[in-house]
């Protein structure tokens, strides 16, 4: 299994609050991206990571902002939590092939509940 | 656009039975590559397989195979003999390249699958 962790496992928070979550790998792998899982909607991405300070938004980034600062950590941030941000967050990371294509490897997931 | 469909929302069987699971894609590249993930109740996502779009030949792993179809864009994943430890939802996901070269997942919304005793 991939070395990828995720604290806190558990969250809950009041809206209006900051809220961090924090992704950590031990496989040096290049890519690492933040997902929200919700029913009905299946995986959301919302920022992911293609090296150490370079960062993107995916479809759902707004109310998000990443950072990442060397190759093992990717933080997520909530500046100021909002109750449509309850969640299950999961982080990925995922290897450079030639050709592109890398599988992505799961966390365990974070479960936020915004108050 | 590069879309993941998965038709089936829920599907029950019961145990032993043979079960397909469809996953259709729309893509226009012509390098791409198709995932299987198993999400289990205890919530973990664990991949399965991944499949490049150069090859086509049918993968079988135990009780569990994949048949990859490019002629109608699609990548079913079949259980064979299924056991209620196969209860869980499984997605199906394409590989697509962003403006960088950077590659993301595109996700179906998953089959809830549920193996009954």
């Amino acid at each position: 299994d991939a070395g990828i962790t995720q604290s806190p496992r558990h969250k809950v928070t009041e809206t209006g609050t900051p809220v961090t979550l924090r992704c950590h790998q031990t496989e040096n792998h290049r890519y690492m991206y933040w997902y929200r899982q919700d029913p009905g909607h299946g995986l959301r991405l919302i920022h992911y990571s293609y090296g150490v300070k370079d960062t993107d938004k995916g479809e759902v980034s707004d109310g998000y902002s990443v950072s990442r600062s060397k190759t093992e950590d990717f933080l997520l941030t909530l500046e100021s939590a909002t109750s449509s941000q309850t969640s299950v967050y999961f982080c990925a990371i995922s290897e450079i092939l030639a050709g592109g294509g890398g599988t992505q490897y799961f966390g365990p997931g974070t479960r936020l509940l915004v108050l | 656009a590069q879309k993941v469909t998965q038709a089936q929302t829920e599907i029950s069987v019961v145990e032993k039975e043979d079960v397909t699971l469809d996953c259709v894609y729309e893509t226009r590249d012509t390098t791409y590559y198709l995932f299987w993930y198993k999400q289990p109740p205890s919530g973990e996502l664990v991949f399965l397989i991944r499949r490049n779009s150069f090859d086509e030949q049918n993968e079988i792993s135990g009780r569990y195979s994949w048949n990859f179809q490019k002629s109608t864009s699609s990548f079913n994943f079949t259980i064979t003999a299924s056991q209620v430890v196969d209860s869980a939802v499984y997605f199906c996901a394409l590989s697509e390249a962003d403006a960088g070269n950077n590659r993301k997942l595109i996700w179906g919304l998953g089959t809830s699958l549920a193996v009954n005793p």
